[in-house]
């Protein structure tokens, strides 16, 4: 089934842990976006990729990096983790072939930084 | 710069009633304007969306209406259930992103 796939879903770390945070799709889509949503809050968007070996900042400032070796996978990693890191991040993905470039959603890793 | 503003922040409403959320956006190179429902602990689906050609659109109990020329665009939903609580976002695109609202959070009492 067509769809996104994030892991972990739940993270708790340590501070100064480097961590990646995983993202992949089956839906055939070319661009992909990270965001970061506090609970029910605005999300944000930190980082978003048109297509394999493109990515650019959104407009959160972000300490995090992002990769795009392959279609379906854009992993976000963070080299030092930080308490003000923790948050919730959705990663989502949409298609540059449909006209309104809809964007459908993962669900989402919860990161905890003690 | 580019932003949408969402209003209410928080809406409450008996079960049966209407609910309405309006959001306003800055970029007249807006086209498309989709909403998203986040229940809780669950990733934003969307419901429904509009695209700067069509001023109404409808799906069973919700509908949206765009205004082009004030930048304002609404989310309808009439008969509310108590599966609506959640929290709902409204967003405009923009070339390689979309920019969100803050989101609504709607409360329907039985």
């Amino acid at each position: 089934e067509a769809d996104i796939y994030q892991t972990p879903r739940y993270l708790v770390i340590g501070t100064g842990k480097k961590i990646t945070l995983e993202c992949s799709q089956t839906m055939g889509h070319d661009k992909m976006y990270w965001y970061q949503q506090d609970p029910g809050m605005e999300l944000h968007l930190i980082h978003y990729s048109y297509g394999v070996n493109s990515t650019e900042k959104g407009d959160l400032s972000s300490e995090s990096t992002v990769s795009r070796i392959r279609t379906e996978h854009f992993p976000l990693t963070l080299e030092s983790a930080r308490p003000s890191h923790t948050s919730q991040y959705l990663c989502a993905s949409s298609s540059r072939n449909t006209p309104q470039e809809t964007q459908y959603f993962g669900p989402g890793t919860r990161l905890l930084v003690l | 710069g580019e932003n949408v503003e969402q209003h209410p922040s928080t809406l409450s409403v008996q079960e049966g009633d209407s609910a309405v959320i309006k959001c306003t956006y800055s970029d007249s190179a807006s086209n498309y304007f989709p909403w998203y429902k986040q229940e809780l602990g669950k990733r934003p689906q969307l419901i429904i969306d509009i695209r700067s050609n069509v001023g109404e659109k409808k799906d069973q109990r919700i509908a949206v209406t765009l205004n082009k020329t004030a930048k304002h665009f609404s989310l309808h939903i009439t008969e509310t259930q108590p599966e609506d609580s959640a929290v709902y976002f409204c967003a405009a695109s923009l070339p390689g992103k979309l920019i969100f609202g803050q989101g609504t959070t709607l409360q329907v009492k039985p």
